[in-house]
């Protein structure tokens, strides 16, 4: 059964410091694997996309890291911002003719003042 | 360049009713998805047209789900008869195309709360 698993589940920091988001899944066959941010109230926003050979992925604050081989996954947050506070969810895309994502549980960021 | 829209944010319906949920997807994308969250459960796929036509709809839970394209263009999602496990919030995607260059842009989703 494919599955994407997430931790941890919930997170509080301080703003300013980082933290670093942990995924593990079980897909196969494996396309992607894309990082998500969702705010309170609205939809998933993507936030990277790596495929098979790609290891490390940025955005701005946001850096992503792929191991294929251990079927692992990180999102590491730089110097953290209030505006970052929102749920963070790993989903991989399957490869082969589906093309449907499948969703982890997502990590509940908060960052405090 | 508008997003992804849903209509309506939310709904509240009692068990047995019928519910019509409604995406409108980025311009020229031929890729609609739907997905939705049950409570404290995470996202899951529930279908993908590729313009007006059905290329998977291996996630549709059951008969009472019906998802229309005509046209290509906008969706609808039906419900009917509603039950209480059908709570929860449906979102559509769309994209431009297939593979994993191409992103999936969601919209905002529909809370459906049925009593």
């Amino acid at each position: 059964k494919n599955q994407v698993e997430q931790s941890p589940q919930s997170l509080i920091i301080l703003e300013g410091k980082n933290c670093t988001l942990q995924c593990n899944y079980t897909v196969s066959p494996f396309s992607n694997l894309r990082w998500y941010k969702q705010d309170t109230g609205r939809g998933p926003v993507s936030l990277t996309i790596m495929t098979f050979s790609e290891n490390t992925k940025s955005n701005g604050r946001y850096t992503a890291t792929l191991d294929a081989d251990t079927k692992q996954s990180s999102l590491h947050i730089t110097a953290s911002q209030l505006s970052d506070s929102a749920s963070y969810i790993c989903v991989v895309s399957v490869g082969t003719g589906r093309r449907a994502l499948t969703f982890g549980s997502g990590t509940r960021l908060q960052v405090q003042p | 360049e508008a997003g992804v829209t849903q209509f309506p944010s939310h709904s509240v319906i009692e068990k047995g009713q019928t519910v019509t949920l409604r995406c409108d997807p980025i311009s020229g994308h031929d890729n609609l998805y739907w997905y939705r969250r049950v409570m404290g459960k995470e996202i899951k796929f529930l279908l993908h047209f590729v313009k007006e036509s059905k290329q998977d709809e291996s996630g549709m839970p059951n008969n009472r789900f019906l998802a229309e394209r005509t046209g290509g263009t906008y969706s609808t999602l039906k419900v009917q008869p509603a039950e209480l496990e059908d709570s929860g919030v449906y979102f559509c995607a769309s994209s431009q195309g297939l593979g994993g260059g191409y992103e999936q842009y969601f919209g905002p989703g529909t809370r459906l709360t049925v009593t």
